[in-house]
């Protein structure tokens, strides 16, 4: 389809386990968003990417969390040695513009990497 | 930095009865607010937006006003439906990032 894929949908973990959850963007979309949603809370910012350069990573939890954009189009999200506290909905988001030129379009979402670490 | 608080919930409302959500938000700049939506087992998706101070924003019979003076961007719709049942996400964004509220589950009863 021509929406945001996420993959995979359900990942579940044992505590210490790396994990990649990937996004594959709307074609052409700018800006990509990774966010983390815990049950029965909104999306925490995690990262910001402007193509392939990653211009804001302050939402990222500890540096056990990595993510790359490396051609401007798929991204990953790195999760090294999981926690329990790092179960949750990850959410992949893009957008055609640019924070620069001034989001005020729409964010469109994937429907989200669930991962359960036990 | 910036933020939005919204209105707790769940909330639980019969059919065709009037809907308000509160939203209030903290911010340094000239931010634009939106209304996204979670339906059951699907994504977050955008019902409404607003751009600058005293923009309305509506879609499907909701609609918010952005004010300036209170901060506030509310939810509202006259007459809700069943299958206006979902979560609703108020969130704002400038040229740093873009942030949600928690989150108000809305449940319509027929």
């Amino acid at each position: 389809g021509a929406g945001v894929s996420q993959s995979p949908r359900y990942k579940v973990a044992k505590r210490g386990q790396d994990v990649a959850l990937r996004c594959d963007p709307i074609s052409g979309h700018v800006s990509l968003f990774w966010y983390q949603q815990a049950l029965g809370q909104g999306p925490e910012f995690l990262t910001y990417f402007q193509n392939e350069a990653q211009l804001d990573k302050s939402g990222l939890p500890s540096d056990r969390f990595f993510a790359e954009r490396p051609e401007g189009s798929v991204s990953t999200l790195k999760i090294q040695r999981t926690q329990q506290e790092d179960s949750a909905v990850y959410l992949c988001a893009s957008s055609l513009v640019s924070l620069s030129g001034g989001l005020v379009g729409e964010l469109f979402f994937g429907e989200g990497s669930r991962l359960t670490v036990l | 930095g910036n933020s939005v608080t919204q209105m707790e919930g769940p909330v639980t409302l019969s059919e065709e009865a009037f809907l308000t959500i509160n939203c209030t938000y903290t911010a340094t700049g000239y931010p634009s607010l939106f209304w996204y939506v979670q339906y059951p087992g699907e994504g977050l998706q955008l019902l409404l937006k607003a751009t600058k101070a005293d923009d309305k924003g509506s879609n499907k019979g909701f609609e918010a006003t952005y004010r300036k003076e209170t901060t506030s961007f509310h939810l509202e719709k006259g007459s809700v439906q069943v299958s206006d049942s979902a979560v609703y996400f108020c969130a704002l964004s400038d040229l740093m990032d873009m942030r949600f509220g928690a989150g108000t589950r809305l449940t319509v009863k027929p």
